[in-house]
């Protein structure tokens, strides 16, 4: 079936440290799955991060990438300089309308 | 700006209690969801309507009705609650582009 899996948290880095996030999915019932990164900050609601719905492709958003490598079937985020605001809790997610979430990954960025 | 809101924030209720949990939209969207999340774990989708009157199976449907009356209204209905379905409880509407708007979530505790 249609998973996804992911870094298992809680990950702890340093302020100004760099970041990955490993996902990795499989979509057997979508042939060409678009692929998302949501994030829920301490306190607030699950929001969308970044979305790509082309393979190969990149997006980004607020300093983070995720690139979609249909190969490796792989989405992980990245961030070159992480801050303390980027604490929060991250979920990768592949879908075509209803959508696939991984377990999430905590984020904990120490100052 | 859009926006998804979910009612009630909270709610208690006895094995074999009856509950509705209920969602607006105001993104003027036609496709809709209904998701559990237990700690530790991603989001799983329980039904999904992509308009009035429509309703569709999502992937742990067993337990649950959906019902959805008009375009911003989707309702989800525990008819005989039981422990096994306490979790948060999250809505949300859908655009074009395939981001999903989400919901503030609604705690549901089955003694």
């Amino acid at each position: 079936g249609d998973s996804v899996t992911q870094t298992e948290g809680p990950v702890t880095v340093s302020e100004s440290e760099s970041l990955i996030i490993n996902c990795t999915y499989s979509a057997t019932s979508i042939a060409y799955p678009n692929l998302f990164w949501y994030v829920r900050y301490p306190g607030e609601g699950l929001q969308l991060l970044l979305k790509v719905i082309t393979a190969g492709q990149k997006g980004s958003s607020r300093g983070f990438e995720a690139t979609y490598n249909k190969e490796t079937t792989s989405f992980h985020l990245q961030k070159a300089s992480v801050q303390e605001s980027d604490s929060a809790v991250y979920y990768c997610a592949l879908g075509e309308g209803g959508i696939f979430f991984g377990d999430g990954t905590q984020l904990v960025v120490k100052p | 700006e859009a926006a998804v809101t979910q009612s009630p924030r909270n709610k208690v209720t006895v094995t074999g209690g009856n509950v509705t949990l209920s969602c607006r939209q105001t993104n003027s969207h036609n496709y809709m969801y209904w998701y559990r999340q237990d700690t530790g774990h991603g989001l799983r989708l329980i039904h999904y309507s992509y308009g009035a009157g429509n309703l569709q199976i999502g992937d742990v449907p067993d337990g649950y009705k959906a019902t959805r009356t008009t375009q911003e209204d989707f309702f989800l209905l525990l008819e005989l609650a039981s422990p096994s379905q306490t979790s948060l409880y999250f809505c949300a509407s859908r655009d074009w582009g395939d981001t999903q708007y989400f919901g503030p979530g609604t705690r549901l505790l089955v003694l």
